[in-house]
C-alpha cells in the first residue's frame, strides 16, 4: 500500500501572504507526481506533473519543487489571493509494469482571508 | 479540445435504492476512464478503471459496479446503496500510455440517507 501524506491538513493565511505546503511520498519506484487544485463544486484542476528529481515548475504565482530521493514535493504560493482558496491535492504514480493508478493524499485546504 | 461531463451534479438517495451515475468524454478516442470517490475525511480513492469498451477493473470490493457500453461512456451503478456510499464521485480520463496524466470531470455529490 502506497502512502501519500500532505501537510498541513488546513491553512489560513491573509491576502498577500506567501505560503507553502508539503507532499510526502515513497522514494522508491517513483515515476511521477501530480499537483491538483480543487475548488468546491468544481473539477480538480491539474497544476503540475513532475517527473525528474530536482524539477521546479511555475505557473503564475504558484510553483512546485520535487525531491524524489527523499520523497517530498513542496508547493509554494506567492502573494496569496482569496481566489487561491481551494484544496491542493498531490498524487503519486509509481513505476512498474503493473502500475495503473494515482495514489492521492488527503489534500491541504487553503483559505485566504481578504 | 477534450471535455468530460458527469451527471447528475448532486443526488440524494435512500438506503437500499439503486444508483446510476454517468460520465462521458468528448474530443478524444479510446480514453482510459476512471471512477474515484472521496468519502468524508479521506483522500480520493480509485474505484474502477477501464482501458476499453467492456474492460473494467475493480480496485476495491464493494456493492458498486461499473460498465463501459461505449468508447467514451463510463457508468457507475449500484443495486442497493449503503450509507457508506455517500461521498463525492469523480470521473477522470487519460490517453494512451500517459495514464498518470488524468483529467477530472465536475463530480457528483451523493448523499445516502
Amino acid at each position: 500500500i502506497l502512502n501519500v501524506e500532505q501537510s498541513p491538513q488546513s491553512l489560513h493565511v491573509q491576502e498577500g501572504d506567501s505560503t507553502n505546503f508539503t507532499c510526502s511520498f515513497p522514494s522508491s519506484n517513483f515515476y511521477a507526481l501530480h499537483w491538483y487544485r480543487w475548488e468546491t463544486a468544481k473539477s480538480p484542476e491539474a497544476l503540475f506533473v513532475m517527473t525528474l528529481n530536482g524539477d521546479e515548475k511555475k505557473k503564475g504565482r504558484i510553483s512546485a519543487t520535487l525531491n524524489t530521493k527523499e520523497g517530498y514535493s513542496y508547493l509554494y504560493i506567492k502573494g496569496s489571493q482569496p481566489e487561491d482558496s481551494a484544496t491542493y491535492l498531490c498524487a503519486f504514480w509509481a513505476s512498474g509494469g503493473s502500475n495503473y493508478k494515482l495514489t492521492f493524499g488527503k489534500g491541504t485546504l487553503l483559505t485566504v482571508n481578504p | 479540445s477534450q471535455t468530460i461531463h458527469q451527471w447528475p451534479a448532486t443526488l440524494v438517495q435512500p438506503v437500499g435504492s439503486p444508483l446510476s451515475l454517468e460520465c462521458t468524454v468528448e474530443g478524444t478516442s479510446n480514453p482510459n476512464l476512471y471512477w474515484y470517490r472521496q468519502a468524508a475525511g479521506r483522500g480520493l480513492q480509485l474505484l474502477f478503471y477501464s482501458v476499453g469498451i467492456g474492460q473494467i477493473s475493480s480496485e476495491v470490493p464493494q456493492n458498486l459496479s461499473a460498465s463501459r457500453p461505449q468508447d467514451r461512456q463510463f457508468i457507475l451503478s449500484s443495486k442497493k446503496l449503503l450509507l457508506s456510499d455517500s461521498g463525492f464521485y469523480l470521473c477522470a480520463w487519460s490517453v494512451g500510455r500517459a495514464r498518470y496524466e488524468q483529467y477530472f470531470g465536475p463530480g457528483t455529490r451523493l448523499t445516502v440517507t
